[in-house]
């Protein structure tokens, strides 16, 4: 089975802090993804990753970053954080090498971590 | 602008009936479908997807059905256990495979 880990469940920080949320799989996939969820908006993307060191932004790239150094490792990257970016952040991973990004081969979904900023 | 849109938001039933979920999307140029299971404060768990020139896809107790031209899909969960009780989300993949677009989802509870 594949198996997509994220770092915490849930996690507070104060406003600018940076925070770093983690996210880790194990079936050698080649691109990596990471939303935010948030009620009545849905998930949104914020950004992807399709290769080792590459990155692509999503629909909502502002006031993050992202770093993928190893093929099984994507993080995510809150500058300053800010209460507005209080979520549901979720981590998927998917194999598909044959399409940019990913996104036509089924994603696998991590547990999420549910951030609060103060 | 592709848009999903999930009909109902939410439904209660009680255990034993079968069940339709509804997905409709705007743009019928699509790659795939994909309908995920959501359980409460926990990620999304992938349970059929349909390739656009596939009509349905069938999963024990589920089968989806997708219907391209007219922009539709739907969930079927026959049997319905309070084990199913979950959201559930849709999602269309453009015909240029570069995104993947979420609905809102529909909430269903199944009572014993």
């Amino acid at each position: 089975d594949v198996k997509v880990t994220q770092s915490s469940r849930y996690l507070v920080k104060r406003t600018g802090e940076k925070v770093f949320l983690e996210c880790v799989q194990d079936m050698d996939h080649e691109n990596m993804f990471w939303y935010r969820q948030d009620p009545g908006l849905g998930l949104r993307l914020i950004y992807f990753s399709y290769d080792v060191k590459m990155k692509e932004k999503g629909d909502i790239p502002e006031g993050y970053s992202v770093s993928r150094e190893k093929k099984e490792r994507f993080s995510l990257i809150l500058e300053s954080a800010s209460t507005n970016q209080t979520s549901m952040y979720l981590c998927a991973s998917s194999f598909d090498a044959f399409t940019s990004g990913g996104f036509t081969d089924t994603q696998y979904f991590g547990p999420g971590t549910r951030l609060t900023v103060l | 602008k592709q848009e999903v849109t999930q009909i109902p938001a939410a439904l209660s039933v009680p255990e034993g009936e079968n069940l339709v979920l509804n997905c409709s999307f705007t743009d019928s140029a699509i790659y795939n479908l994909q309908w995920f299971r959501q359980d409460p404060g926990k990620g999304l768990t992938s349970l059929l997807l349909i390739q656009s020139s596939q009509r349905e896809q069938t999963s024990g107790r589920l089968n989806a059905s997708l219907d391209k031209s007219s922009g539709r899909s739907t969930l079927y969960i026959a049997a319905s256990q309070p084990g199913d009780s979950a959201t559930y989300l849709c999602a269309v993949v453009p015909e240029y495979g570069n995104k993947l677009v979420f609905g809102a989802g529909t909430i269903l509870r199944v009572k014993s």
